[in-house]
């Protein structure tokens, strides 16, 4: 069974950097034509593509935001991480990772819900 | 604004077919394949369609999807009360300014 599953901090404070992690099973990493997403959605809003990374290790990151997110994984822990840095209130959203297969989102993790306050 | 363009909100009575519209452009649903997802209320977004209209494995054919140009279509006939949910389309596009993955503004759908 394929599972995914975010955590990370539940609060950050503005200006702050934010890491998150998926940790994935029943599937591998370095499986090959599979990847892993970050998609985030705001309170009552709508879905926003962060950024993915594949096996190969070819990343790719939301053009809005690339300047603020760094992705990263570790197969032998079966982990990736997403980084976000300068935190703001705006920035406030539940965080899915999700496998990337068949060429969509095909599993999602539950989400991990993140606030930015002071 | 999201990139790809749908209705807020639908709706239909039990039994009835519903459809919902995405709209794009050239450089992600005229160039690239759609799929669409289901979010329940309070849960985490499930594939619907992939490929423009391919359902996975343990999705009821009543779901259905279809693409003509720059613009993708979600068929839902035999509508049954627990298909009450958000609705997305997304797409890959690949811009002048940079490639991205996009997803429409979300339709909620309500039945009657």
């Amino acid at each position: 069974q394929v599972t995914l599953k975010e955590s990370g901090p539940v609060l950050v404070k503005p200006t702050e950097t934010l890491t998150l992690t998926c940790t994935v099973s029943g599937f591998s990493l370095s499986n090959a034509r599979m990847g892993v997403s970050w998609i985030r959605q705001p309170p009552g809003k709508a879905l926003e593509w962060l950024a993915h990374i594949f096996s190969n290790d070819e990343k790719s990151y939301s053009t809005s935001l690339k300047s603020r997110l760094t992705i990263s994984k570790d197969t032998s822990k079966s982990q990736v991480v997403l980084t976000m840095t300068n935190m703001d209130p705006v920035d406030t959203a539940t965080y899915y990772c999700a496998r990337i297969a068949l060429g969509a989102f095909d599993i999602w993790g539950q989400g991990t819900m993140v606030t930015v306050s002071s | 604004q999201s990139v790809l363009t749908q209705p807020p909100s639908a709706s239909g009575t039990p039994g009835q077919r519903v459809t919902i519209s995405c709209s794009g452009s050239s450089s992600n649903i005229g160039s690239n394949t759609v799929n669409w997802y289901q979010q329940l209320p309070g849960t985490a977004p499930k594939l619907l369609i992939y490929s423009n209209n391919q359902r996975p494995s343990g999705v009821p054919d009543r779901f259905s999807g279809s693409k003509s140009g720059t613009s993708a279509s979600l068929a839902i006939s035999g509508l049954q009360s627990e298909d009450e949910a958000d609705y997305y389309c997304a797409a890959w596009d690949d811009s002048l300014n940079g490639s991205n993955w996009v997803f429409g503004g979300g339709t909620k759908l309500t039945v009657l």
